[in-house]
């Protein structure tokens, strides 16, 4: 069974950019048949999803967030990350990655996940 | 974007109950539509897909309907581990969209 691990750090300064990177425990991230995607949830709120990458290199980005996003992934280290730059206190969250089944839009398995604080 | 609302926000339910949490779409979304149960501390847990489709591991007890812009989730006879906060999530066009969740609590 696949597992997703997230990893970065948990706090950053207003206006820097969070590097956060999501390990894959197997081979899938290079098997072409799963799109790889990030997720946040401020503490009580609903989830947002905010981006998805393919193997291929291939990404979609939600619009609200399409100027200061970017996410890669590193086949050979079985790796795949998010950039999200200009950060605000609105950008503190609990940030997931996820495997997207088929590309279909339906997350599974999803990493533990991992809390940033943007704050001075 | 596509709005997805949950009701109730909150149930409080008995162990054995039969419990149905509603997700409304503010446009059609055909059965583009996912559950998630999420434990507090946790990342969330695909339950349904599809719709109706039921996650592999996923206890029968859990079933998923609708289709369009109206979709439930039933809990057939709660245990204490369903005791959770419960998404919708519409897979239809991007920007993927969440519900605000559904919290079932302890009677």
């Amino acid at each position: 069974q696949v597992h997703l691990q997230e990893s970065g750090p948990g706090l950053v300064k207003p206006s820097q950019t969070l590097s956060l990177t999501c390990s894959v425990s197997d081979d899938s991230l290079n098997s072409g048949r799963y799109f790889w995607s990030w997720i946040r949830q401020p503490a009580g709120k609903r989830l947002e999803w905010l981006g998805r990458i393919y193997t291929s290199g291939s990404v979609t980005y939600n619009p609200s967030l399409e100027s200061r996003i970017t996410i890669s992934l590193d086949t050979s280290k079985r790796q795949f990350s998010l950039k999200l730059n200009s950060l605000t206190a609105a950008d503190t969250a609990f940030y997931y990655c996820a495997r997207d089944r088929d590309g279909r839009g339906y997350f599974d398995p999803w990493g533990q996940g991992t809390l940033v604080s943007v704050s001075p | 974007d596509i709005q997805m609302t949950q009701s109730p926000s909150s149930v409080s339910a008995s162990i054995g109950d039969r419990v149905t949490i509603t997700c409304r779409a503010s446009q059609s979304i055909g059965n583009a539509l996912a559950w998630y149960q999420q434990k507090p501390g946790k990342a969330p847990k695909l339950l349904i897909y599809g719709a109706s489709s039921l996650q592999s591991g996923v206890p029968s007890r859990f079933s998923g309907s609708g289709s369009g812009t109206d979709f439930t989730l039933t809990v057939s006879s709660l245990k204490p581990e369903d005791f959770a906060t419960y998404y919708c999530q519409q897979a239809k066009t991007f920007p993927i969209t969440f519900g605000q969740g559904t919290r079932l609590e302890i009677k």
